[in-house]
């Protein structure tokens, strides 16, 4: 099983649209989570930390089951400018990597 | 200022060419990184600088050789180099060396080799 998995894609939606995507992660110790968005030939930023069961910041919301282990992400009303990769990315908690492990990331395209 | 800037955007090179990509953060932060894109892929971690200090290297070849001259700076010093290493290379920083800290990332340069 891969340490963070992600469905590709890619997903068009119409503007306005409500979509969803989950990313499972393989280590039961990870604690926080991070959803970034990369646009095309652009820098991965920042969307949305998780550390406890979810997180909601406006039209985006990010929900966390450890049970699972999977964590999600939400957009409603979807924008044009929502258009982008969304990497799911997974801290690797454990001896001294202490690094971040990238899903291989979900395109969306919002179509008007 | 969450600010990370990377010089050159673009850059093409030969393989016996010795080149030198630059990233700077002033936000005071602690751990600097190097990371490499391939197009649709993640990131790919090549190397961690804490304090200063050399802490990962993810068996990067040694054509690629980082440098940290300053808590602010961070160099990947580039020679002789494969047509296979063209890829986006980005920069980052967080706070501190932790798996649960942010990273911030440069606008990376975009390498080609020839």
């Amino acid at each position: 099983r891969k340490e963070v998995e992600q469905d590709p894609g890619p997903f068009n939606v119409p503007e306005g649209a409500t979509v969803a995507f989950n990313c499972t992660y393989s280590n039961s110790a990870s604690q926080s989570f991070f959803w970034y968005r990369q646009d095309c030939r652009k820098e991965p930023k920042l969307l949305m930390s998780v550390y406890s069961s979810g997180n909601e910041d406006g039209r985006f919301t990010a929900q966390l089951n450890r049970a699972s282990q999977y964590i999600s992400l939400l957009i409603r009303d979807s924008k044009l400018s929502d258009s982008a990769t969304y990497l799911c990315v997974v801290p690797c908690p454990s001896g001294s990597a202490r690094q971040l492990t990238f899903g291989s990331g979900t395109q969306l395209t919002v179509l008007p | 200022d969450t600010e990370v800037t990377q010089t050159p955007k673009h850059l093409v090179m030969g393989m016996t060419n010795k080149k030198s990509l630059k990233c700077e953060q002033h936000m005071g932060h602690r751990a600097m990184y190097w990371y490499k894109q391939k197009a649709k892929k993640p990131p790919e971690l090549m190397f961690v600088y804490s304090y200063e200090k050399l802490s990962i290297n993810e068996s990067v070849p040694s054509r690629f050789s980082p440098e940290c001259p300053n808590s602010s700076l961070l160099n990947l010093h580039l020679h002789a180099l494969q047509p296979e290493d063209s890829a986006l290379y980005l920069c980052a920083s967080s706070q501190d060396w932790g798996a649960w800290e942010t990273q911030y990332f440069g606008p990376g340069t975009r390498l080609l080799v020839l």
